[in-house]
Order: structure tokens, then sequence, then C-alpha cells
């Protein structure tokens, strides 16, 4: 079945460490995601990537980083910098995007971080 | 700038019952999307539905509609014939169709069934 893959499940890091969350889609999708949501918040945009080896910020990046080498894969990294990173992460992707309406997005099961 | 409100954090609705979550929204866009998302308590967001700015008619999709009322710029979500599989936070977003890639989301309404 086609889908988003996300990894691990559940994380903890000490502070003052890097992590990485895996994201990985097999629905052929061009555009993809990243979402932070904290207890009893919508979703805020972390960063986007709309091609492979393009990727933009969104409206809290600072304190991540990611990548995207392959279309399938769009890896976030929640550096030291990150003041406050314990939160729910969830990845997404879509296979429309730019100047039309209807982007719908299909999104993974999420990932969640704590810090010790 | 753009923003999403949902002012109900939490809502009861009776097995079989309708209901409707109410979503407003501002911006200066001349185009939008919005759009309607559950997630249930695994944390997966699944999307419902879609009504773009300019279209004619509200949009539906099985047992749920959005009533659009673009003069008063809300977006509510009807749910009939409620299910206790309905129990989930349900969120609303907006997105340019400039720039749909930025889609904003409110801060969740959270729907409880009652058998």
């Amino acid at each position: 079945d086609g889908g988003i893959t996300q990894s691990p499940k559940y994380l903890f890091r000490k502070e003052g460490q890097n992590v990485t969350l895996s994201c990985e889609q097999n629905l052929n999708h061009d555009a993809m995601y990243w979402y932070r949501q904290d207890p009893g918040q919508g979703l805020r945009l972390i960063y986007y990537s709309q091609i492979v080896n393009d990727f933009q910020k969104g409206d809290i990046a600072e304190g991540y980083s990611v990548s995207r080498e392959k279309k399938e894969s769009f890896p976030l990294t929640v550096t030291s910098a990150q003041k406050n990173p314990t939160a729910f992460y969830l990845c997404a992707s879509s296979s429309r995007g730019g100047r039309t309406g209807a982007n719908v997005l299909t999104f993974g099961a999420g990932s969640r971080l704590t810090v010790l | 700038a753009q923003k999403i409100t949902q002012t109900q954090p939490g809502m009861f609705v009776q097995e079989k019952e309708a209901v409707t979550l109410d979503c407003t929204y501002d911006t200066s866009d001349p185009s939008y999307g919005l759009f309607w998302y559950k997630q249930p308590s695994s944390g997966e967001m699944i999307f419902l539905i879609y009504q773009g700015s300019y279209d004619q008619q509200n949009a539906t999709e099985g047992r749920y509609s959005l009533n659009f009322q673009k003069a008063r710029k809300s977006a509510n979500l009807v749910i009939s014939a409620s299910q206790l599989g309905d129990s989930a936070m349900y969120f609303c977003a907006m997105s340019p169709v400039q720039d749909s890639y930025k889609l904003i989301f409110g801060s969740g309404t959270r729907l409880l069934v009652r058998p």
C-alpha cells in the first residue's frame, strides 16, 4: 500500500543533542512537508520541498534542518539550537502544489520527540 | 497575513445526530482553498473535504459537508449521522491558490460522540 512512513514513532533526546527524524513516501509525490504540533495547538509548517534538491523554510524553521536528496525521502534534523524541541512531528506529501487550490496533503503517523 | 480560528475547543454530540464544527478565517488573498482534516488518537491527519473560494456550490463528501459563507469568512464542517468513530480532533486549514504549499491550520476542535 502506498503511504508515508515516519520513524521512529517515539524518540527521547538529551539536551544538546541533534536528532534526525525519518520520512519516506512511496506515493511518487513531488512535494514533501514537515509540521510541528504542540499540545492543544494546530500544526505549524517547519520546512517544505517542492522538488528534489530544493526546500524552503516554513514559519518555524529556526533550529531545524532538512535535506531532499531523493524524491522518496525528506529527513528532518532537530538541532541543539532548537530551544523547545519536545513536540509531535508530522511529515506529509502532496502531488500538487504551487498555483492550485486543491493541494491535498497525505500525512504520516508522526514522531513524538521528548527532550529529557 | 492569514489566520484560521476555531472557537470550540471541545464538543459533544449524540450518536446518529448531526454536528457543526465552526471555522472562521482571515486572508487578503483573492483566491484560496479551505480544508478540513481529522486527527484520531493515533495521530495521523486524514483529509476530509476541500472547498475552493470560487466554487459556486458547497462541497460534500459522504457524511461531510462544508457550509461555506464567503462574506462571513466562515467554512463550517457539518457531520451528519455521527458515528462513534467520528470521535477525534478536527482541524480547519487554508492555503492561498498562489502558493498552495503554505497550508496553515487552526487550533482544532475535539469532538466526542456519545453512544
